[in-house]
């Protein structure tokens, strides 16, 4: 199975929206509506941020949202914020059973 | 709440195998509908799915690590483990464990230990 295809980097000022893709194929993203995002500080933990698309963990902020359309799902951060810059990784469970996870976007606050 | 905290050597040697441990505390290994797994990132890139392990046993395991991945499960001890064998510098990275809930909510995670492959 081949990696989840996401952007290597977006940006944008504080208040402005920015949206992060993860393509994947027929049997992983586009077959399922199993998608997970995460948020990951480096040396720190992944934080799940979205789950089943586009559902929220209780204490993520509605800043965040989750869509699909076909083989592509996306994050949109609104109203970013200096502490939503980190590493964002998409994940997907597969066609066998098992779970594949994007390339990783670094969102950058400007 | 649950927290997950991965132990083990930080220095493997090319050929051998990698062992790590995964101990969850405030919560039981076995209480609810989760699974247990593993989660490797390499300096640099991005995030990989190693295997998951369920309370019976039954595991599922990244095709192109299962020929070298063994995950097994101590309920007694409440912790979960790793064995992949016949490392290379490649397996070099820094080793997650999360727990995981239908279909694939992956949280908790540990805070990741990292692992270094070298003679």
């Amino acid at each position: 199975q081949s990696a989840l295809t996401q952007p290597p980097s977006a940006s944008g000022s504080p208040g402005q929206s920015v949206t992060i893709s993860c393509t994947g194929t027929s049997s992983d993203v586009g077959g399922y509506n199993f998608v997970s995002w995460y948020q990951h500080h480096p040396g720190k933990a992944p934080k799940l941020m979205i789950y089943e698309v586009f559902k929220r963990p209780s204490g993520v902020p509605d800043r965040f949202s989750g869509s699909k359309s076909g083989n592509t799902a996306s994050l949109t951060v609104s109203g970013l914020q200096a502490e939503d810059e980190a590493d964002y990784y998409c994940s997907s469970y597969a066609a066998g059973d098992n779970f594949v996870f994007g390339t990783g976007t670094k969102v950058t606050v400007l | 709440q649950v927290q997950l905290q991965e132990s083990g050597p930080g220095l493997v040697k090319p050929s051998q195998t990698l062992s790590l441990t995964c101990t969850v505390s405030g919560g039981s290994i076995s209480s609810g509908s989760y699974y247990w797994n593993w989660i490797r990132q390499p300096a640099g890139k991005g995030l990989e799915w190693i295997g998951r392990i369920y309370t019976n046993g039954n595991t599922n395991y990244n095709p192109s690590l299962r020929s070298r991945v063994t995950i097994s499960i101590d309920t007694s001890k409440n912790h979960f483990s790793l064995n992949l064998n016949s490392v290379t510098a490649a397996d070099t990275a820094v080793f997650y464990c999360a727990r995981g809930q239908w279909p694939n909510k992956f949280d908790p995670w540990g805070q990741g230990t990292l692992v270094t492959v070298s003679s």
